[in-house]
């Protein structure tokens, strides 16, 4: 079945540690997106790529980087993780030809 | 892409219609209107979109007024499971690069 994956699901880990928050799809959208979400806020666009190769800063700023090395994966790193990376990473893909976006079950992120 | 408006939110009694509405009044000729929720910090579903004519799909109806400065989504007879925040977001649909800006939406809250 079609769809887009997310892991790890949950993830606490300490001050100054390198993480990589995997998204894969398996629809074969050439757009893809990660969105920052805090508890009970808006989503804000962090990343976003147009295909293979495309990577592009969205509205919010983020310390993160991303890559798009296959169409469907891109993985989200953070180098040197701290407290105020806390939040939930969600990643979507979408179709050139329009439609809506494919959201995953995101990755609730806790740096202590 | 133009900017809307939504009750921040609404209560629903189960086997009721919701009835949600959203303003779009600077809308342009080629946006059309998306409606997404997100079910409790999960990723944001897809639910129906539409530009002009009105709209139906298994989760929804999509009522947009002649002028196209407003819209509702409909959901025929709520149940529980829809509790979410409900996202109006207007786009244009088939350009190279579809960025969804999502806003506060509206909270809908479906009671027995």
């Amino acid at each position: 079945e079609a769809d887009i994956y997310q892991t790890p699901r949950y993830l606490v880990i300490g001050t100054g540690k390198k993480i990589t928050l995997e998204c894969s799809q398996t629809m074969g959208h050439d757009k893809m997106y990660w969105y920052q979400q805090d508890p009970g806020m808006e989503l804000h666009l962090i990343h976003y790529s147009y295909g293979v190769n495309s990577t592009e800063k969205g509205d919010l700023s983020s310390e993160s980087t991303v890559s798009r090395i296959r169409t469907e994966h891109f993985p989200l790193t953070l180098e040197s993780a701290r407290p105020s990376h806390t939040s939930q990473y969600l990643c979507a893909s979408s179709h050139s030809g329009g439609g809506g976006y494919t959201f995953g079950s995101g990755t609730r992120l806790t740096v202590v | 892409d133009a900017k809307t408006t939504q009750p921040p939110s609404m209560d629903c009694a189960e086997g009721r219609a919701a009835n949600l509405p959203c303003n779009h009044s600077t809308i342009s000729g080629n946006e059309y209107v998306y409606w997404y929720r997100q079910i409790h910090s999960q990723g944001p579903q897809y639910i129906i979109h539409g530009l002009k004519n009105n709209e139906t799909n298994e989760m929804a109806s999509l009522i947009i007024t002649e002028d196209r400065k407003s819209s509702t989504l409909i959901l025929p007879h709520a149940t529980l499971r829809d509790t979410a925040v409900y996202y109006c977001i207007v786009r244009v649909a088939n350009t190279g690069f579809q960025k969804l800006v999502f806003g506060t939406g509206t909270r809908l809250l479906v009671s027995p």
